[in-house]
């Protein structure tokens, strides 16, 4: 079975441009989290999304939002990037909501120069 | 506010050399603590959840325990291959929002 595929692996953006990175949980999982890992740091969580609705919202600006589609797959976008934002940009999906076991996929590094 | 606190930040083992890695945990009712290996550049990988003190989980080399305040990840006669960063995570109360250590940096040498 596949697991947590993200796309793309790696991106070059420069400021002020604007990001989408997608993310297509495990097959049969309805809850999608996005995470943002600075280097050294641990995940930081942005947002959660379970049968297309919002359920969390992490400390993070408006510049960041996300969706869910009916195929439970999701993007996190990002506008007016920053220098700041660069980071690893993790998705986590699991079964469902109140099942916290979150199984994370490889990633999107987002490089802002 | 809910906390969690890993040590040490790195950790330097020789082959074969038994050691721990503490999480320390401060959250209104546990619910849920759980163990991840993240390799460089990779996403992290599941390991353990452990849900009420005095649980106990293996896998491997790898055992890990909880109290009412802190768990540890037991690593026995570690391999090259353990090398990787442990991350421990506490599920936030009432969310499935997680809560994530700075991570410990495990390095084994053969």
């Amino acid at each position: 079975d596949a697991g947590v595929t993200q796309s793309p692996t790696h991106l070059i953006k420069t400021r002020g441009q604007h990001v989408t990175l997608r993310c297509s949980p495990i097959s049969g999982h309805k809850s999608v989290s996005w995470y943002q890992q600075v280097l050294g740091q641990g995940p930081q969580f942005i947002f959660q999304y379970y049968e297309k609705e919002e359920r969390g919202r992490g400390n993070f600006p408006d510049r960041f939002s996300a969706r869910q589609f009916p195929n439970y797959s999701s993007e996190l976008n990002v506008n007016a990037l920053l220098l700041g934002d660069s980071a690893l940009y993790l998705c986590a999906s699991s079964l469902a909501s109140g099942r916290p076991e979150a199984f994370f996929g490889q990633g999107t590094r987002l490089t802002v120069v | 506010e809910d906390q969690v606190t890993q040590s040490p930040e790195a950790l330097r083992l020789q082959e074969g050399e038994s050691s721990s890695l503490n999480c320390s945990y401060t959250v209104s009712g546990l619910r849920g603590l759980f163990w991840y290996r993240q390799d460089p550049g990779k996403g992290p990988e599941f390991l353990f959840t452990l849900y009420s003190a005095g649980e106990e989980k293996e896998k491997e080399r790898l055992k890990a325990t909880l109290t009412k305040k802190e768990s540890f990840l037991h690593i026995t006669a570690p391999k090259p291959e353990d090398s990787a960063t442990y991350l421990c995570a506490v599920r936030e109360p009432n969310t499935d929002k997680l809560i994530f250590g700075t991570g410990t940096r495990l390095q084994v040498f053969p």
